[in-house]
């Protein structure tokens, strides 16, 4: 069974601090994804992941970085979260191929103070 | 530019009866479109897809048609059942394509009794 999790479902954290975001998924897929959805504007991509240590820019990068040291690990950073990260993040895995299907994790509720 | 449009934030439907949710896309460069399904607080989960060969994928109640002329696919369910209240999000990719999905921002399907 298809299986993608995420570190913590909720984060409260102060403006200024470093903020990891975990993400693991069991299926050995190639491709991972951030997101993040906020009301009345879907689900906008960050960054994405096609393999280990790559990495590309989505259609909102900026206060973002991530790292892939694993296939099936990709985490999100906020270098120095702001109040306007506050946010639901989705990650998400599809196998090799733009258009598989994606496998989206729970969400993590995000709140910067 | 938004790519992938979903003009109706919301839509309220009896029970029983049908719900038809619509999204519209400019890219004639997508081939491959999927609905997702989220409920609060989890991540979306996919529902149904359609490759742009066919004009109709029907899956149990979930039916999504599919008219490449007019750049416009419609998610039918028949018959509306209260547990398909949440937000349903439409989503694109094009083969051959650098960033994977391209997500609407959402209709939320309200059931009434």
């Amino acid at each position: 069974d298809v299986k993608v999790t995420q570190s913590s479902r909720y984060l409260v954290k102060r403006t200024g601090e470093k903020v990891f975001l975990e993400c693991v998924q069991d299926m050995d897929h190639e491709n991972m994804f951030w997101y993040r959805q906020d009301p009345g504007l879907g689900l906008r991509l960050i960054y994405f992941s096609y393999d280990v240590k790559m990495k590309e820019k989505g259609d909102i990068p900026e206060g973002y970085s991530v790292s892939r040291e694993k296939k099936e690990r990709f985490s999100l950073i906020l270098e120095s979260a702001s109040t306007n990260q506050t946010s639901m993040y989705l990650c998400a895995s599809s196998p090799q191929g733009t258009t598989d299907t994606q496998y989206f994790g729970p969400g993590t509720r995000l709140t910067v103070l | 530019d938004q790519q992938v449009k979903q003009n109706s934030p919301s839509l309220s439907v009896q029970e029983g009866r049908i719900s038809i949710l619509n999204c519209d896309y400019t890219n004639s460069m997508f081939d491959y479109f999927l609905w997702y399904k989220k409920y609060p607080a989890e991540g979306p989960t996919f529902l149904i897809s359609i490759s742009s060969i066919k004009d109709k994928n029907e899956d149990g109640r979930f039916t999504v048609f599919l008219n490449k002329s007019a750049k416009h696919l419609s998610l039918h369910i028949v018959p509306s059942q209260p547990g398909d209240s949440a937000v349903y999000f439409c989503a694109a990719s094009a083969t051959g394509g650098a960033d994977g999905l391209t997500f609407g921002k959402g209709t939320h399907l309200i059931i009434q009794p």
